[in-house]
């Protein structure tokens, strides 16, 4: 059985720095891109993070990059997204999926952690 | 960036119907296109992927056409579990994925 489990999130003041992480099981860690996706409360899903299977590719949303780092632990068939100068408009949770077919589409999801950026 | 515009944002349909929701996108994505699920309180779910092919497990009441800058997702005979809130998503410009803002399905 396919399973991602993101651990991390928590409250932040702003400025602050968090790490997520999401352990996997269940399939071949290293076959896939793996993702970061965010949804502010009530709000959209938005595309935060990739990372290619061997990790020698990562792209960001433009509204991260410089501040997030995505990256990955095959060995341990994990994934992390380092936070940085957290703001107030990170607050989302924050899930952790697999993207097959050349990272087009997402067909396993985590359950998702909260950050929450707020003094 | 390729830019993804659901309508409508909200519908209501009764049990038995069929429902129609439309994505357009920026530019041509051929046919990179996927649809999910989310319910309140749990993540996503996978339903069509590749504008047309239906994920393993979904039923076949969930359908998807469409190509290049807009596309569709009909359901069929709308049963009770299907009322949430549906996103379309682009691909084509992978890794680098957009999500619409969404369509609510209520009662």
């Amino acid at each position: 059985e396919v399973q991602l489990v993101e651990s991390g999130g928590g409250l932040v003041q702003p400025g602050g720095s968090l790490r997520l992480s999401c352990t996997t099981s269940g399939f071949t860690f290293i076959t896939y891109w793996m993702i970061w996706v965010r949804q502010a409360p009530g709000k959209g899903l938005e595309w935060v993070a990739s990372i290619k299977q061997d990790g020698s590719e990562k792209n960001y949303v433009d509204s991260v990059r410089g501040r997030f780092t995505i990256s990955r632990d095959n060995a341990r068939s994990s994934m992390y997204l380092e936070m940085n100068s957290l703001r107030a408009d990170d607050t989302a949770v924050y899930y952790c999926a697999r993207a097959p077919r050349g990272g087009t589409t997402i067909d396993f999801w985590g359950q998702g952690t909260l950050v929450t950026v707020s003094s | 960036d390729i830019q993804m515009t659901q309508s409508p944002s909200s519908l209501s349909a009764s049990v038995g119907d069929r429902v129609t929701i439309t994505c357009r996108a920026s530019q041509n994505i051929k046919g990179y296109l996927s649809w999910y699920q989310q319910k309140p309180g749990r993540a996503p779910k996978l339903l069509i992927y590749a504008a047309s092919g239906l994920e393993t497990g979904v039923p076949s009441r969930f359908s998807g056409s469409g190509s290049g800058t807009d596309f569709t997702l009909t359901i069929s005979n709308l049963q009770p579990e299907d009322f949430a809130t549906y996103y379309c998503q682009q691909g084509y410009d992978t890794p680098a994925l957009t999500f619409g803002g969404g369509t609510k399905v209520e009662i």
